[in-house]
């Protein structure tokens, strides 16, 4: 079975410029999650989605990311401008819809993200 | 208050020692519970749930006090393999979501 896909695994940008995350989760999975974790810290999770609704983005920084799962499946996480605080792995991960259990998450390769 | 709290570590074992790792969680409402390992620079991977009756799964036990907000991995017999980051993971749950909270992670490194 595939798992979850990311592009690109890596980016280096300049700070205030844009960047942009793709994510392919595992098919079948309803609900994908985008998570950052700097170095020498957990993933922290940024913003959920249960198909194309957003389920959770309490900590996403909106006035410089946004996301979006228009069709359901893949998903795009958007920085814009990058600050140099921004840099990190974002890990994309997908589950079975919320409510079926057991809500194993499955992460995909991330994207290492460096701004200068 | 961090709402996961681990042991920084790192730790530094020999082969075949035994080696426990504890953590604490803020959230009494919490439901669920997880140890997940990650390799360097790999994401993280589900290594086992953790439930009140406590649960093994070969040479790890995980256990699981919700009087105390309190959650251990016991690995026994270590191997080189099991050199690894393991995050202390926490569900709030609640049905509308299905958010993870991560610990920073504890640094095992088992030694020939």
């Amino acid at each position: 079975e595939a798992g979850v896909a990311q592009s690109p695994r890596y980016k280096i940008i300049e700070k205030r410029q844009s960047v942009a995350f793709w994510c392919n989760p595992i098919s079948g999975h309803a609900t994908l999650y985008w998570y950052q974790q700097i170095l020498g810290q957990g993933p922290k999770l940024l913003i959920q989605f249960q198909n194309n609704g957003v389920v959770d983005d309490s900590q996403l920084p909106k006035d410089r990311f946004s996301a979006e799962r228009l069709k359901g499946v893949d998903s795009t996480l958007k920085i814009q401008p990058a600050k140099l605080e921004d840099s990190a792995v974002y890990l994309c991960a997908s589950s079975l819809p919320i409510g079926t259990g057991p809500y194993e998450q499955y992460f995909g390769p991330g994207t290492r993200l460096t701004v200068t | 208050r961090k709402e996961v709290e681990q042991d920084p570590g790192p730790f530094n074992v020999p082969e075949g020692a035994t080696v426990a790792f504890n953590c604490t969680y803020s959230n009494s409402a919490s439901q669920s519970f997880f140890w997940y390992r990650q390799d360097c620079r790999k994401e993280p991977k589900l290594l086992m749930s953790v439930y009140s009756s406590g649960n093994e799964d070969g040479r790890f036990t995980a256990q699981l006090n919700r009087a105390s907000q309190y959650i251990s991995l016991l690995i026994r017999d270590s191997k080189l393999s099991d050199s690894a980051t393991y995050l202390c993971v926490v569900s709030p749950g609640g049905g509308a979501t299905n958010k993870l909270i991560f610990g920073t992670g504890t640094l095992l490194a088992v030694q020939p």
